[in-house]
């Protein structure tokens, strides 16, 4: 089975932009969150969906939105990019939502010039 | 803020030796994963271990779960240089409305010099 996807891999936008990132999440699994990795840091929690609705979201400002399809699929919304904003980001997939393996993607990275 | 903080930052050693890490975190949980991640791209999962668990293997990886302590370690024996990555521990944390997130530490940097 294929794991969790992601696209595009890598991304260069400048600052003012808007960027959407997209996530397909192993089959079967119908929770889908996104994280932030600034370099030399841990990841850190943007969101959370579960059956098309948000279940959770982390401390990132009203630019950050997501959303999920019929599929599971998702996209995470940047807006007016900053320079902050240049980071791995990450989606990861799960069956449910509680106590469940959180499986990620390769991540996309993203620079904001 | 992150919950959990690994220990050390970061650690050299020779190909066939055991690695150990440590993970501590500040609040109780339910469960606690550990996750590699090769030169910045995603994270693999490697163990995950329940709060009623005390220790648990997957081939080489041995994790250990001391609630009382609020602390992991994640054992990786005879080493390969395979196994150079960043290591993070991971616990959860309840959201509103029943789901949950996972709360990182900062990692640890691990190489194996052949």
């Amino acid at each position: 089975d294929a794991g969790v996807t992601q696209s595009p891999t890598h991304l260069i936008k400048t600052r003012g932009q808007q960027v959407t990132l997209r996530c397909s999440p192993i089959s079967g699994h119908k929770s889908v969150s996104w994280y932030q990795q600034v370099l030399g840091q841990g990841p850190q929690f943007i969101f959370q969906y579960y059956e098309k609705e948000e279940r959770g979201r982390g401390n990132f400002p009203d630019r950050f939105s997501a959303r999920q399809f019929p599929n599971y699929s998702s996209e995470l919304n940047v807006n007016a990019l900053l320079l902050g904003d240049s980071a791995l980001y990450l989606c990861a997939s799960s069956l449910g939502l509680w106590g469940e393996t959180q499986y990620f993607g390769p991540g996309t990275r993203l620079l904001v010039l | 803020s992150q919950q959990g903080e690994e220990d050390p930052q970061a650690l050299s050693i020779q190909e066939g030796e055991n690695a150990t890490m440590n993970c501590s975190y500040k609040t109780s949980i339910n469960n606690l994963q550990w996750y590699r991640q090769n030169s910045g791209r995603g994270l693999v999962h490697l163990i995950l271990i329940r709060s009623n668990e005390r220790e648990k293997h997957s081939g080489r990886l041995r994790v250990t779960l001391d609630t009382s302590k609020k602390s992991s370690s994640l054992l990786i024996t005879a080493s390969r240089a395979a196994d150079t990555a960043s290591y993070f521990c991971a616990t959860d944390a309840p959201i509103i409305q029943g789901a949950q997130k996972l709360v990182f530490g900062q990692g640890t940097r691990l190489t194996i010099n052949p």
